[in-house]
């Protein structure tokens, strides 16, 4: 069964800190990769996409994707309190579909 | 970007009644679109697959009967809760895929509160 696995936490992160989110995926085969965000009673928002191993940079965010040791992980530089939130981890599967990690709960604490 | 719209955003229902929810993508034709369920501090959890012009597919421990899909055109899907239940109470989120230039990429409306009496 394909799985994508995330530390649930709550990640205390202090403002104007780096937090990294992390997150392995089962199938060796995937190919496309994305990240999301999730405020409280809030639907998920794109964050990023990543296809190639190495890093992909957007503002404050950096995806870092290794396929070799089935990794992907999200950076956020300069943690603001509003990046307070849930990402979330997903992996393509087939006919389109995402293949979800639970999550991991991001705390930027002032 | 992609916008995709969801309505209502909140709908308030009595047990045995049915509830229709809109999915649109507003700026593009979406070829697929899911549907997923979340209940409290859980995560989401994908109830149907569905592409244009075809049955949907439906995840294991989903009730077809019960939940009906329509994916009528590119850009309007539609789910109906049928003879709803308080478990039934859920915050339902729809998203598009299949974006020209982006084909796999999900883009998520707002999401549907519906609470079930």
């Amino acid at each position: 069964q394909k799985e994508v696995e995330q530390n649930s936490g709550p990640l205390s992160v202090p403002e104007g800190a780096i937090a990294s989110l992390n997150c392995t995926y089962s199938d060796r085969v995937s190919q496309s990769f994305f990240w999301y965000r999730q405020y409280s009673g809030k639907s998920p928002e794109l964050i990023m996409s990543i296809y190639s191993n190495g890093d992909k940079e957007d503002g404050r965010f950096t995806a870092q994707l290794n396929k070799a040791s089935q990794y992907v992980s999200l950076l956020i530089r300069d943690s603001q309190p509003s990046d307070s939130a849930t990402y979330l981890c997903a992996v393509r599967g087939s006919n389109y579909q995402l293949i979800w990690g639970a999550g991991t709960k991001l705390i930027i604490k002032p | 970007g992609a916008v995709v719209s969801q309505h209502p955003s909140r709908v308030i229902c009595k047990s045995g009644t049915s509830v229709k929810i809109e999915c649109r993508s507003l700026d593009f034709q979406a070829t697929t679109m899911f549907w997923y369920r979340q209940f409290p501090k859980q995560s989401l959890m994908l109830m149907a697959t569905s592409n244009e012009g075809s049955k949907a597919t439906y995840e294991q421990g989903v009730e077809k009967d019960k939940f009906l899909i329509n994916h009528a055109s590119l850009t309007l899907s539609t789910l109906t809760v049928t003879s709803a239940h308080p478990e039934d109470s859920s915050f339902y989120i729809c998203s598009a895929g299949g974006l020209a230039g982006s084909t796999d990429t999900q883009y998520f409306g707002p999401g549907t509160r519906l609470t079930v009496l």
